[in-house]
């Protein structure tokens, strides 16, 4: 069974505006990460941001906001006042346990940002 | 935030040699080091795990004689496509984890085998 699932496999949206990347996934593990980064054309992985599954807040870095619904099990990305550069590949990820244990991507959603 | 640099970030080689790409933690030291491949346009596949000081563990159908897998150092871990066949070309990036919860990606390598 898929553990992360990203269902937007292309989305638009209009520079300015808001847009919500979807992300569900699933684990049995109390301890669990999860992640969300930015990979544009160039292919480099740009980290986001992180919720931990014990956090009570929702997390933020500036334009970057994790809607964090832990009984849903859904952890989507949303931007704020969408810029042209933010047009990339968007990669939402999960790491369970400990830290040695490696990331578990989605397929993945590519923005385009319209001007 | 910490540094992961690969080197080199493009190679083209001939069907048939062998490639090394490097991954070094330029600022912290990393006890886990991960190896991913991905296609165009597609997520990343983990091909193998590795720990400062010992064997890599590789994921399920990722040949250990193909990809030979090196974490000689804390700051350093070598992946060696031997034998390289065109469809070996990818994109390879690795990923280094110290003692925070992030995992630190490098910039990738674009292996091109012609």
């Amino acid at each position: 069974a898929q553990k992360i699932t990203q269902t937007q496999p292309g989305m638009f949206v209009q520079e300015k505006e808001a847009v919500t990347l979807d992300c569900t996934y699933d684990t049995s593990d109390p301890s669990y990460g999860l992640f969300w980064y930015k990979q544009p054309s160039s292919g480099e992985m740009i980290f986001l941001i992180y919720q931990g599954s014990y956090d009570q807040q929702n997390a933020t870095e500036g334009r970057y906001s994790l809607n964090f619904q832990k009984a849903r099990k859904s952890a989507n990305l949303v931007i704020s006042a969408s810029q042209l550069g933010d047009s990339a590949m968007y990669f939402c990820a999960m790491r369970e346990g400990g830290q040695g244990f490696s990331f578990i991507f989605g397929k993945g959603t590519r923005l385009l940002v319209k001007p | 935030g910490a540094v992961v640099s690969q080197h080199p970030s493009r190679v083209i080689c001939k069907s048939g040699t062998s490639v090394k790409i490097e991954c070094r933690s330029l600022d912290f030291q990393a006890t886990t080091m991960f190896w991913y491949r991905q296609f165009p346009k597609k997520s990343l596949m983990l091909m193998a795990t590795s720990n400062e000081g010992s064997k890599a563990t590789y994921e399920q159908g990722v040949e250990k004689d193909k990809f030979l897998i090196n974490h000689a150092s804390l700051t350093l871990s070598t992946l060696t496509v031997t034998s390289a066949h065109p469809e070996d070309s990818s994109f390879y990036i690795c990923s280094a984890t110290g003692t925070s919860y992030e995992q630190y990606f490098g910039p990738g390598t674009r292996l091109t085998v012609t």
